[in-house]
């Protein structure tokens, strides 16, 4: 069955240090987004991705935050300087076209120390 | 006002009974309803999607949509030790952006 991969599963950082999460969506998907959530707390919605651009992002999702496809396959976030309150599990997720089924994958762990 | 509130729980059901997962929206122009199943350290899991008001069924599941209240329940019929997860409700508004709600944990007992 199709699924989403992330990677890495686990990033430890040092405060101030840029991070990439990366992700490979399903296939034939066309919506990307990615979604964090802070231990014991709701799944947050941070941004969407459309046809090579966002599509939707939420006041989390400041000017730290990028988000780019940079091949066929590939989806990825960037954190440009990490802060403590970034520590969360990070989800990428994609749908296909016309739904709003988002598939999640596995998360990445980002703790910031 | 939250966008998304559940029932906070946690909520025990003995193996075998109906688990009944409550959900409200404030949002009047949302449109599609979702319920997620997600193991503790695992990725949300799509279980059921509704989209108009009233009933829908697949296996043990039943989601419930009412609009006018403002309500989405999921029904868990003959639960099993292996529904025993955070139930999570979210809610879109034709914007490709979900609103999940906190989650509530259900444990089944043997």
């Amino acid at each position: 069955e199709p699924e989403v991969t992330q990677t890495p599963s686990h990033q430890v950082t040092q405060m101030g240090q840029e991070v990439i999460l990366r992700c490979v969506p399903i296939s034939n998907h066309l919506y990307f987004y990615w979604y964090r959530q802070i231990l014991g707390q709701k799944v947050e919605f941070l941004v969407s991705f459309y046809n090579n651009e966002i599509s939707e992002k939420s006041e989390i999702f400041d000017d730290q935050f990028s988000v780019e496809r940079p091949d066929g396959s590939n989806f990825t976030l960037k954190i440009r300087s990490t802060k403590l309150e970034d520590s969360a599990m990070y989800f990428c997720a994609s749908s296909e076209a016309g739904t709003e089924k988002l598939f999640f994958g596995s998360g990445t762990q980002l703790s910031v120390l | 006002q939250k966008e998304v509130e559940q029932n906070s729980g946690p909520l025990s059901v003995p193996e075998g009974a109906i688990a009944s997962l409550n959900c409200t929206y404030s949002d009047r122009g949302s449109q599609s309803f979702f319920w997620y199943r997600q193991y503790s350290g695992k990725s949300p899991e799509l279980i059921m999607s509704i989209y108009s008001n009233g009933d829908k069924e697949d296996g043990r599941f039943t989601a419930q949509l009412n609009k006018a209240s403002q309500y989405v329940s999921l029904l868990i019929r003959d639960s099993q030790p292996s529904d025993s997860a955070t139930y999570l409700c979210a809610v879109n508004k034709y914007d490709y952006k979900l609103s999940f709600g906190a989650g509530t944990t259900v444990t089944v007992r043997a």
